[in-house]
Parts: C-alpha cells; sequence; structure tokens
C-alpha cells in the first residue's frame, strides 16, 4: 500500500520556469512533510518542510504548499535552474519524526 | 562535522551468497536507519534503532536479513543468502534526538548492492 503518492514520475522544465511536483497522502495521523532531493550517486538531503499546521512554507527558490483537508501538497520551484536537476522525494512521518514514508520520486530535468 | 559514511560503495554477488554493510553515523547522533531503495523508487525503511535498542524492524525480512548495531555508534547490515530482488542501494541515516522535535535525517552515500 503506497501511503505516499508523487506525481508526476519525471518532469522537464526550462530553464526559469516553476517547477511544481504534486504529492498526496492517505494516512491523517501524518503531521510532518519533508521533502528530499536526490542527485545520482548520492544519499537524499533534506531540502525543505512543513508541518500540518501550515498551509505554506518558503526557503529561497522553493516554497511548499499544503492543503490538510485534501491530504495534498506541492512543492514549487521557481527560476529553475540546471543544477536543480536530481530526483525530489515527498515525505511524510508519524508524530515526533521518528520514523519516514517516501513517496516513489519524480525525476526533475532542467534544460539550459 | 563528518557525515554518514557507509561501506562498501559497491557490491556485486550470485544469488546465495552473504554481504554485510557497516555504517558509521554522524557523532551524537544516537537514532540510526537502515532504508532499501530499490532503483527509480524511493527509500524503504528496513530497520531502526535508538542507541543499541531496536525500535522498528517490522520491515525487515527477518529469515535473510540482520542488523545490529552493538555499542549504540556503527552499525552493520546483513544479508544471508541473497536474492536477485535484493538489488538495490542500501542507505544509512542517523539523526540526534532530544533537539528540534522534527529532527532531519542524515542520509549516507549508499551501498549499491547487484545479485546476479
Amino acid at each position: 500500500q503506497q501511503q505516499v503518492r508523487q506525481s508526476p514520475q519525471s518532469l522537464t522544465v526550462w530553464e526559469g520556469e516553476t517547477a511544481i511536483l504534486n504529492c498526496s497522502y492517505e494516512n491523517s495521523a501524518f503531521d510532518y512533510f519533508p521533502w528530499y532531493q536526490q542527485f545520482p550517486g548520492e544519499g537524499p538531503a533534506l531540502l525543505i518542510s512543513i508541518l500540518s499546521v501550515s498551509d505554506k512554507k518558503e526557503d529561497g527558490r522553493f516554497t511548499i504548499f499544503f492543503n490538510k483537508r485534501e491530504k495534498k501538497l506541492s512543492l514549487h520551484i521557481a527560476d529553475s535552474q540546471p543544477g536543480d536537476s536530481a530526483t525530489y522525494f515527498c515525505a511524510a512521518s508519524w508524530p515526533g519524526g521518528y520514523k519516514v514514508v517516501f513517496g516513489s520520486g519524480t525525476r526533475l530535468l532542467v534544460s539550459p | 562535522e563528518a557525515g554518514v559514511t557507509q561501506s562498501p560503495r559497491y557490491a556485486v554477488l550470485q544469488e546465495g551468497q552473504a554481504v554485510s554493510f557497516w555504517c558509521d553515523p554522524i557523532s551524537g547522533h544516537d537514532t540510526l536507519y537502515w532504508y532499501q531503495q530499490p532503483r527509480d523508487q524511493g527509500p524503504q525503511l528496513l530497520v531502526y534503532f535508538r542507541d543499541e535498542a531496536v525500535i522498528d524492524n517490522s520491515q525487515l525480512p527477518s529469515d535473510r536479513f540482520s542488523a545490529v548495531r552493538p555499542k549504540g555508534t556503527n552499525s552493520t547490515l546483513k544479508i544471508q543468502s541473497a536474492k536477485q530482488g535484493d538489488t538495490a542501494t542500501y542507505l544509512c541515516a542517523s539523526r540526534r534526538t532530544g533537539g528540534a522535535h522534527y529532527a532531519e535525517q542524515f542520509f549516507g552515500p549508499g551501498t549499491r548492492l547487484t545479485v546476479l
């Protein structure tokens, strides 16, 4: 059972465009949603995260929009750069943050 | 501060062989995780420890997989009698509790396992 779903599987945008990555989840008990960025040959690294009490979180060019009622969230990457080309994982955690469930990822390619 | 280190970085086995993966977490991180990441999928939790105690191993295939963290620092994940379906990258992550309520997990680079 996939508790965290991501779409699209892959996405190509031009440099300077805004990339939008989507995520949905099943379990209402999840209250913390980190997004991880992974480059080939490396482990995932935390990019940005949001708690379920918030509906928006910004960090530079990266913004999470969160809709608790619909159990959906999205990651917007503004002014996309070729260096943003990576796989992005949406994840969800139960209270306390000890155990995290990952989605299957969105592979982003930013073309110059 | 050194990151999470893992060895080996790559392993190639025939079916039925055994393999061990080693992880050195960030100093002071009491919680350690092992994940399996099949190609083109997200990491899937196998087991996690707080200090030397196993907290959750419900997703660890117990008949062939084992994990230990005897002194609450380094950890070893072992696969007995590997199968082709075990082909994946094995990731180790660590985290410090007692600080931020939702403290970040830091990942190592992983061990890429191929079972022929």
